[in-house]
């Protein structure tokens, strides 16, 4: 079946742009995470939502991270006046809803800021 | 918050031999502990798994052991593959759809 699935994969922003970046979870799927991932790193959390609620954002470096799910599905991470710092690999990942913790990756999005 | 370490940063080994990347974990409440492997420029995938209940789980040429009390877990590929060559990462995780906390990576290269 399809998996999480992830778009743009590529981005290049001038500094300083606004930019939204959106994740498919696979269907079902209730829970929903997005990681940043930094070159040569491991992912870091950012936020998470179960359906439609944001339930956790301890991890967004500030304010000009805005992530929803407005409809328990499809979710989108924006980042406002963007930053070189925030040139790095976004990261969604779903889980299904019973008692399983497995969370499935999709391809990320690259995002360059000049 | 949790800490996850993980070793050795690079790993060389030649074809057919063993590879084992360990990780510790600070948080004792952590119980459930993947691993995922990464290759370039594509998405992690889950390679294997362990919860708390048990000390060992394995799948076919992969094993990961978790060792509770020292709060460290390791994987182990036998007879590795050149197709094994990628950059592995652990996680430590709560449990019941809690983030995970992710190692720094390891990157193998299995030379043929």
């Amino acid at each position: 079946g399809a998996g999480v699935s992830q778009s743009p994969r590529y981005k290049v922003a001038k500094r300083g742009q606004d930019v939204a970046l959106r994740c498919d979870p696979i269907s079902g799927h209730v829970s929903l995470f997005w990681y940043q991932q930094a070159l040569g790193q491991g992912p870091e959390f950012l936020t998470y939502f179960q359906n439609e609620a944001q339930l956790d954002k301890s991890g967004l470096p500030s304010d000009r991270f805005f992530a929803e799910r407005p409809e328990g599905s499809v979710s989108t991470l924006k980042i406002q006046r963007t930053q070189q710092e925030d040139s790095a690999v976004y990261l969604c990942a779903s889980s299904l809803r019973e008692s399983t913790d497995t969370q499935y990756f999709g391809p990320g999005t690259r995002l360059t800021v000049l | 918050g949790e800490n996850v370490e993980q070793h050795p940063s690079t790993l060389s080994v030649q074809e057919g031999d063993s590879a084992v990347i360990k990780c510790t974990y600070s948080d004792s409440a952590s119980n459930y502990f993947p691993w995922y492997k990464q290759e370039l420029g594509k998405r992690p995938q889950l390679i294997i798994d362990i919860r708390s209940n048990v000390g060992e789980k394995k799948d076919q040429r992969i094993a990961v052991t978790l060792n509770k009390t020292a709060k460290h877990f390791s994987l182990h590929i036998t007879e590795t593959q050149p197709e094994d060559s990628a950059v592995y990462f652990c996680a430590a995780s709560l449990g019941n759809f809690n983030k995970f906390y992710f190692g720094s990576g390891t990157k193998l290269n299995v030379k043929p």
